[in-house]
């Protein structure tokens, strides 16, 4: 089975920053990659997919690359808005999503 | 607009029963396949079933497989979730999804999501 290890669980940063968060798949997933953000009492909201397409309406502040195994979602300017938790997902074979990076204010 | 609601969430005894469902509008339903995907307080996201878009095809998370059923009425736009044998590590707040499709092909990642539904299995 495909295992998703996402990196760092956590992060601090500041508004304005520049932060990247990393998914990692145990075996090549070609570029089936999906990145989510999801905020607390809020359902996940989808923002990339085919790792690095910016769902319609995402900030373009969001980017992601990566393919085969190594993945990263970058946020170029953080906004106060971008706190939240990230989650990685792999579509390649029955849906795994990554543990989670929980994004805080500095 | 997409819309989807859940309902039928509670809670329920260890070894019991609960059937969610998911009520969906804005879009043909019938032309998605659908997926539960559930959170336990304070942790990740995990899928826990998927069924195609006619409902011919069901797909389940090991963890739920044997115990959890699918299942869609295309006349009512809604989807389920029967759940029997619960145990407390199913407690959790369960989200139904849709599939996102692009302009060529449809994966299994979702584009909308419900509210979700809280399920607490305790006695």
């Amino acid at each position: 089975a495909i295992r998703m290890t996402q990196s760092p669980s956590s992060l601090s940063a500041s508004t304005g920053d520049r932060v990247t968060i990393t998914c990692r798949a145990s075996q090549g997933i070609s570029s089936y990659l999906a990145w989510y953000q999801q905020k607390p009492g809020k359902a996940p909201k989808l923002l990339i997919y085919a790792a690095s397409t910016l769902q319609s309406g995402v900030p373009s502040r969001f980017s992601g690359s990566g393919s085969g195994t190594d993945f990263t979602l970058t946020i170029s300017c953080l906004q106060s808005e971008d706190f939240a938790t990230y989650y990685c997902q792999q579509y390649y074979s029955y849906p795994l999503f990554g543990q989670g990076t929980k994004l805080e204010i500095k | 607009e997409v819309q989807l609601l859940e309902s039928g969430g509670g809670l329920v005894q260890p070894g019991g029963s609960l059937r969610l469902s998911c009520a969906a509008s804005g879009f043909t339903f019938s032309s998605y396949a659908m997926s539960w995907v559930r959170q336990a307080p304070g942790k990740g996201l995990e899928w826990v079933s998927a069924i195609s878009g006619s409902g011919g095809s069901t797909y389940y998370a090991d963890s739920v497989k044997g115990r959890f059923t699918i299942s869609r009425d295309n006349s009512k736009n809604t989807l389920y979730l029967q759940m029997n044998s619960l145990r407390a590590e199913d407690t959790a707040v369960y989200y139904c999804a849709k599939e996102f499709c692009s302009s060529t092909s449809c994966h299994t990642l979702y584009d909308y999501w419900g509210q979700g539904t809280l399920v607490t299995v305790s006695s």
